[in-house]
């Protein structure tokens, strides 16, 4: 199995901040890594497949990047609405592994 | 207006069975791979199993395997988990998942439905 781990697990952080969240996998998916947004009691949102290509209607100030095994996802300019947990998960083969999430919290 | 949307969650005992459904709207249902991801609380997502468009293939998690079983309805626009002999560690939160372009892209879900395995 694939395994997925994202670092840190928790981050606090102010409005307009700019944060970085990083995903690292235990072998290579090329390019088949997503990012997802989960606010509780909501679905989960796809913002990021294919490493960099975001998703419809995801404003631009989300941004991925990385290859192989090492992933980022940055967001420029918090916005109010984006404090949520975020996690990677890899689409290279089933069993399509999330990693443990990124909770963003409000500083 | 896509929409998904789980019921067929409810308390069970060890043991039990409990059957899942999925209606879809929205979208022609018919044409997309469909999954159940599932998770516990304070826990992150699992994904649990996936079906092709005409249900002639399924793929499910080791930990479910030979104990739950995918299938769906095109004509009904329904997806369906069929979950026996459930364990306490299958208590969780079950998603169901649209899967858009290439495989493990998950680009819709549901809001969930919640399965509680306990006596």
């Amino acid at each position: 199995d694939i395994q997925m781990t994202q670092s840190p697990s928790s981050l606090s952080a102010s409005v307009g901040d700019r944060v970085t969240f990083t995903c690292r996998t235990s072998q290579s998916i090329s390019t088949y890594l997503n990012w997802y947004q989960h606010k509780p009691g909501k679905a989960p949102r796809l913002l990021i497949y294919a490493v960099s290509h975001l998703q419809s209607g995801v404003p631009s100030r989300f941004s991925g990047s990385g290859s192989e095994t090492d992933f980022a996802l940055t967001i420029t300019s918090l916005q109010p609405e984006d404090f949520a947990t975020y996690y990677c998960q890899q689409s290279y083969r089933p069993l399509y592994t999330f990693g443990q999430g990124t909770k963003l919290e409000v500083k | 207006e896509v929409q998904l949307v789980e019921s067929g969650g409810g308390l069970v005992q060890p043991g039990g069975s409990l059957r899942l459904s999925c209606v879809a709207s929205g979208f022609t249902f018919s044409s997309h791979w469909m999954h159940w991801v599932r998770q516990a609380s304070g826990q992150g997502l699992v994904w649990v199993s996936r079906i092709n468009r005409d249900e002639s293939s399924t793929s499910y998690a080791d930990s479910v395997k030979g104990r739950f079983t995918i299938s769906r309805d095109n004509a009904k626009n329904t997806l369906y988990l069929q979950m026996d002999s459930l364990r306490a560690e299958d208590t969780a939160l079950y998603y169901c998942v649209r899967e858009i372009g290439a495989p493990g892209n998950f680009d819709y879900w549901g809001r969930g439905t919640l399965v509680t395995v306990s006596s």
